[in-house]
């Protein structure tokens, strides 16, 4: 089984510029998610998606933050602009979703975000 | 959600057994205990889940109080890949938090030659 795919791995940018994240799940896994992991801290969740619709954005920073996932499969995050505080890993999860008996999340090796 | 306390590091010796342990005091009767390990510069990794019974795969054995108070994870024979960030989670189990996973600090665990 193919694991989360993210890209970039890395991503260098000056503050107040833009940049995209990639996510493509596990295939048939209904339900992903976002998380932000600040260097020392454990990965906190930014926005969880039901298909192609968005379950809980409650901890996302919507004057800069956005994410879609169109068609229910593919997802982006996006933020602009960007400030230094943002400087973090970008972790994608998937799962079959809830009620689903094993219902654990496949992480991806995340994005490695610096703002300079 | 239910809280979760872990020691925020521990050691152990390659070849012996490495407990960690893990309190949710908060815990409600339908709400399971995850396990997660992230390694440096990876996604966190799931090891194993349980809700009243212990558990135990090919990875772990996961210890749960009577009470449901407490936990412990067992790595029977830890080796220097073992070394990683331990994550003890409660997962949501109603509301907006259904199925959430919410991660806390953690516990370094550091396994020596």
């Amino acid at each position: 089984e193919a694991g989360v795919a993210q890209s970039p791995r890395y991503k260098i940018i000056e503050k107040r510029q833009s940049v995209a994240f990639w996510c493509n799940p596990i295939s048939g896994h209904a339900t992903l998610y976002w998380y932000q992991q600040i260097l020392g801290q454990g990965p906190k969740l930014l926005i969880q998606f039901q298909n192609n619709g968005v379950v809980d954005d409650s901890q996302l920073p919507k004057d800069r933050f956005s994410a879609e996932r169109l068609k229910g499969v593919d997802s982006t995050l996006k933020i602009q602009p960007a400030k230094l505080e943002d400087s973090a890993v970008y972790l994608c999860a998937s799962s079959l979703g809830p009620g689903t008996a094993d219902y654990g999340y496949t992480f991806g090796s995340g994005t490695r975000l610096t703002v300079v | 959600d239910a809280k979760t306390t872990q020691p925020t590091s521990m050691d152990c010796a390659e070849g012996r057994a490495a407990n960690l342990p893990c309190n949710h005091s908060t815990i409600s009767g339908n709400e399971y205990v995850y396990w997660y390990r992230q390694i440096h510069s990876q996604g966190p990794q799931y090891i194993i889940h349980g809700l009243k019974n212990n558990e135990t795969n090919e990875m772990a054995s996961l210890i749960i109080t009577e009470d449901r108070k407490s936990s412990t994870l067992i790595l029977p024979h830890a080796t220097l890949r073992d070394t990683a960030v331990y994550y003890c989670i409660v997962r949501g189990a109603g509301g907006t938090s259904y199925g959430k996973l919410t991660f806390g600090q953690g516990t370094i665990l550091t396994v020596h030659p």
